[in-house]
């Protein structure tokens, strides 16, 4: 099937540890994008590599850690995990244009931090 | 600070009639707009896009984008109570094609 995917689909952890998300993309898109969609169902941009390139950093604190080893895979690292990263990550891909900018999501990763 | 600003709702509607969720943006530079729908649990689904003035049609979803207003609508036709979700305006910002901006989003309701 084409469409992004996302593994785990669910993640609980304690205080403290370091977890990642993986994220891949069968969709031939250059871009990919974490964002973070907190308890309110804000949904919020993280980060977005285009070709393997780091092009949006947002105000992330530094103990998260986008990595992508190709055009079709960006992983998220998170350090030292607190309670206020409880959170549903979804992670998305697009091929941008002059114009257009539309993202696929994958179906998330649910955060849970006890 | 660039916002996107939506009614967060909830917009009750009954079945069959015409549901409206406004959207209006800060960044005059914004040159493309998105609405995605979100079901609960699940992830934001594209169901629109416009990109000029005016009105975009795609079967019972009619996209409205107002420029000069800062504004972009959507309408649902013969609501249905499938229709139920959350809706998320996006609209691209800081002058990039990359980063999208997202509002919070109106729920949705559809009684049958």
């Amino acid at each position: 099937d084409t469409a992004v995917s996302q593994t785990p689909k669910y993640l609980v952890t304690q205080m403290g540890n370091d977890k990642s998300i993986k994220c891949e993309q069968n969709l031939g898109h250059d871009t990919m994008y974490w964002y973070k969609q907190d308890s309110k169902k804000f949904l919020k941009i993280m980060f977005s590599y285009n070709n393997k390139e780091l092009i949006i950093n947002e105000t992330v604190p530094n103990r998260f850690s986008p990595k992508s080893p190709d055009k079709a895979h960006l992983n998220l690292h998170i350090n030292s995990l607190e309670l206020g990263d409880s959170a549903v990550y979804f992670c998305a891909s697009s091929r941008v244009g002059r114009e257009n900018n539309e993202q696929f999501f994958g179906p998330g990763t649910r955060l849970t931090v006890l | 600070q660039k916002e996107v600003e939506q009614n967060s709702g909830p917009l009750s509607v009954p079945e069959g009639a015409i549901a409206s969720l406004n959207c209006t943006y800060s960044d005059r530079g914004s040159q493309s707009f998105f609405w995605y729908r979100q079901y609960s649990g699940k992830s934001p689904e594209l169901i629109m896009f416009i990109y000029s003035n005016g009105d975009k049609e795609d079967g019972r979803f009619t996209a409205q984008l107002n420029k000069a207003s800062q504004y972009v609508s959507l309408l649902i036709r013969d609501s249905q109570p499938s229709d139920s979700a959350t809706y998320l305006c996006a609209v691209n910002s800081g002058g990039s094609n990359y980063k999208l901006t997202f509002g919070k989003g109106t729920l949705l309701t559809v009684n049958p």
